[in-house]
């Protein structure tokens, strides 16, 4: 159980265009969805929780016009990076719990995204 | 904000010796988190701490939280190569946000 997914797993796409990265719970409804971000040999920065149905909560830092979240259903959750940049290049993982007092984090597998 | 150290930032040992990874807080723990990872995927949950003393295994893996809630132990008996990789500690604030706060993680190589 507790199963999450995440599509595409790699990704690359040129400068200035935009990449969504889909973010699912298979087996449970998550109520909160987390995105972070990691580096190469790095631990996972924060960039937003997204809870179903409200706007996200971005860290600071992070900025929300460039990364797009949505989280539509209580299975899915959007990060959009728009007008991607080669900073933007990175390792980006999602996680996601079912609340109610439960705070272990499921991960998906991530994606790499590369910015050419 | 709270910090955690993890300790030894990497390790080297050989296949069937046992092996201890030190995750250290800046405040108390309300919720303690193991994960592992394997470079370029997602984090596997270990275990969770919750209370102070606590001790839970799983396998040839053992976890200990401090009677102080500041400080926790992954121990890992008779390691092997299926052992290795990125192994990180992670911590909830107690509030309702469900956030973790991620140590930098040890990095786990183990030689058959």
């Amino acid at each position: 159980g507790a199963v999450v997914s995440q599509h595409p797993s790699w990704v690359i796409c040129k400068s200035g265009t935009s990449v969504k990265i889909e973010c699912r719970s298979l087996d449970f409804q998550a109520t909160t969805m987390f995105w972070y971000r990691q580096f190469p040999k790095q631990s996972l920065m924060l960039m937003a929780t997204s809870n179903e149905g409200s706007k996200a909560t971005y860290e600071q830092g992070v900025e929300k016009d460039k990364f797009l979240i949505n989280h539509a259903s209580l299975t899915l959750s959007t990060l959009t990076v728009t007008s991607a940049h080669p900073e933007d290049s990175s390792f980006y993982i999602c996680s996601a719990t079912w609340g109610a007092g439960v705070y272990e984090q499921y991960f998906g597998p991530g994606t790499r995204l590369t910015v050419t | 904000s709270q910090e955690l150290e993890q300790s030894p930032q990497s390790l080297i040992v050989q296949e069937g010796k046992n092996l201890t990874i030190n995750c250290t807080s800046s405040k108390t723990l309300y919720g303690l988190y193991w994960y592992k990872q394997k470079y370029g995927e997602g984090l596997i949950f270990l275990m969770m701490l919750q209370k102070g003393g606590e001790e839970k295994s799983h396998e040839k893996i053992t976890a200990k939280l401090d009677e102080k809630k500041q400080q926790s132990s992954l121990h890992i008996t008779a390691s092997q190569p299926s052992h290795a990789g990125i192994y990180l500690c992670g911590a909830d604030g107690g509030g309702s946000n469900y956030k973790l706060t991620f140590g930098k993680g040890t990095l786990l190589t183990v030689n058959p």
